[in-house]
């Protein structure tokens, strides 16, 4: 069965502080997929990042970084230069194929991310 | 930008009574999600669709609730009756094809009182 572990469940930090959300999975696929959402207050899941596990490669998109390693099972994910609008739950998921074609998220528990002004 | 459409916003309804939630896939989108999140976790799927066939029910409280999507296009939810531990968010999605695309719509917020 696949998990996905969410180890931290609030962190709070300064505005302006970088801080790095941690994503530990669980899968015996060769070929899968990871996802980072947001979740404002408001509850729609925001889609930031989909990875393949065949692709290694960090990723960057504006202060949103992302550190991919096979070898750790772990997806990791910072925000540099927190800003108070970064405030939100942040989940990390699996995709997991129930068959071709179709696909189910497993998702973690989730960090609860508060940036102070 | 193509949005997965959802309703009600916000749904309060009694114990025992029946209670149905609405989804609108992005057009062409052939596979629709229903997730339910309970307060303070991640979500978990109830009900998947290609088209209008379930692919996985697996995790659906066969006895209270039901999904249907008669068309292949646009989703029900239902629950009848409602119990008081049914108070969640439930989420619609949609994907183009497996991880491609896989949208989530704003979401019903329920709660049963």
């Amino acid at each position: 069965a696949q998990k996905v572990t969410q180890a931290q469940t609030e962190i709070s930090v300064v505005e302006k502080e970088d801080v790095t959300l941690d994503c530990v999975y669980e899968t015996r696929d060769t070929t899968y997929y990871l996802f980072w959402y947001k979740q404002p207050p408001s509850g729609e899941l925001v889609f930031l990042i989909r990875r393949n596990s065949f692709d290694e490669q960090n990723e960057i998109s504006g202060r949103y970084s992302w550190n991919f390693q096979k070898s750790t099972s772990s997806f990791n994910f910072t925000i540099t230069a927190s800003q108070v609008v970064d405030s939100a739950v942040y989940f990390c998921a699996l995709s997991e194929a129930i068959s071709f074609g179709n696909e189910k998220l497993t998702f973690g528990t989730g960090t609860r991310l508060t940036i102070i002004p | 930008e193509a949005e997965v459409a959802q309703s009600p916003r916000y749904k309060i309804t009694e114990k025992s009574q029946a209670v149905a939630f609405w989804c609108d896939p992005i057009s062409g989108h052939a596979t629709l999600y229903w997730y339910r999140q309970i307060l303070g976790q991640g979500p978990e799927l109830l009900v998947q669709f290609q088209d209008e066939s379930v692919v996985d029910d697996s995790q659906l409280p066969k006895d209270r609730f039901s999904a249907e999507r008669l068309k292949g296009v646009d989703s029900t939810l239902k629950i009848q009756p409602a119990e008081l531990g049914d108070s969640a968010m439930y989420l619609c999605a949609s994907s183009l094809q497996g991880p491609y695309g896989y949208t989530f719509g704003s979401g019903t917020r329920l709660t049963v009182v």
